[in-house]
């Protein structure tokens, strides 16, 4: 049964950077079938697409975050992450990463299984 | 347009059944997913595609679109159906993803 863990820190100053992990069990990270993405979630708040990266390195991204946005992979560690730069107050989120796949026409796309989630609180 | 809409919030009575909705134009060319997210966990994938459940999910939840509209139906809601329900698909101009705001369901 594939799992994902997300790692990082959990406060992390402002204009600093966010730094997480995603780590995959039960399943191979290298699989031609899916994608792996990113989804944070503000206190109180709905959801939001960050990001979602295919195992040779394509990566895409949410406008509204590109510029702050790096994610990549190692497929060596079944790992990928997530890098979020010059982080404010309204970064503060529980930040979920999420197997990603769609139909071959792109018509539909989901995200499951999920990470349990990790709570990143912006502050000094 | 970049958005999904969906209503705050929504109440059916326990056994009844009840239909949730998401609105937007990228809806009348890509399928709507949905989510459930109960308080404190990760959100699970209920329907996706045209109407298909990922195995474990009841088959009183099912889905449906027409022109910009995508509906979650629930037949014969659960006491455990209380939940966060949310939308997802494709935005036609960017080709990018986007969340609906999200349906706070009720059950009485």
């Amino acid at each position: 049964q594939l799992q994902l863990q997300e790692s990082g820190p959990g406060l992390v100053t402002p204009s600093e950077t966010l730094s997480l992990t995603c780590t995959v069990s039960g399943g191979s990270i290298s699989s031609s079938d899916y994608y792996w993405g990113w989804v944070r979630q503000p206190p109180g708040e709905g959801l939001e697409w960050i990001g979602t990266i295919y195992y040779s390195g394509s990566t895409y991204y949410n406008p509204s975050l590109k510029s702050r946005v790096t994610i990549s992979v190692d497929t060596s560690k079944s790992q990928f992450s997530l890098k979020l730069s010059s982080v404010t107050a309204a970064d503060t989120a529980v930040y979920y990463c999420a197997r990603h796949a769609a139909d071959g026409s792109g018509s539909y796309h989901w995200f499951d299984p999920w990470g349990q989630g990790t709570l990143v609180t912006v502050s000094s | 347009s970049s958005e999904l809409t969906q209503d705050p919030a929504v109440s059916v009575a326990l056994g009844q059944t009840v239909r949730i909705t998401c609105q937007g134009d990228s809806l009348r060319s890509y399928y709507a997913t949905w989510y459930q997210q109960k308080p404190g966990q990760a959100p699970v994938l209920v329907i996706y595609g045209e109407n298909n459940r990922p195995s474990g999910i009841p088959d009183r939840f099912s889905g449906s679109i027409s022109g910009n509209t995508a509906s979650l139906t629930i037949t014969g809601a659960q006491a455990e159906d209380e939940a966060d329900y949310y939308c997802n698909s494709r935005d036609s101009s960017t080709n990018h993803l986007v969340f609906g705001g999200g349906t706070k369901l009720t059950v009485l």
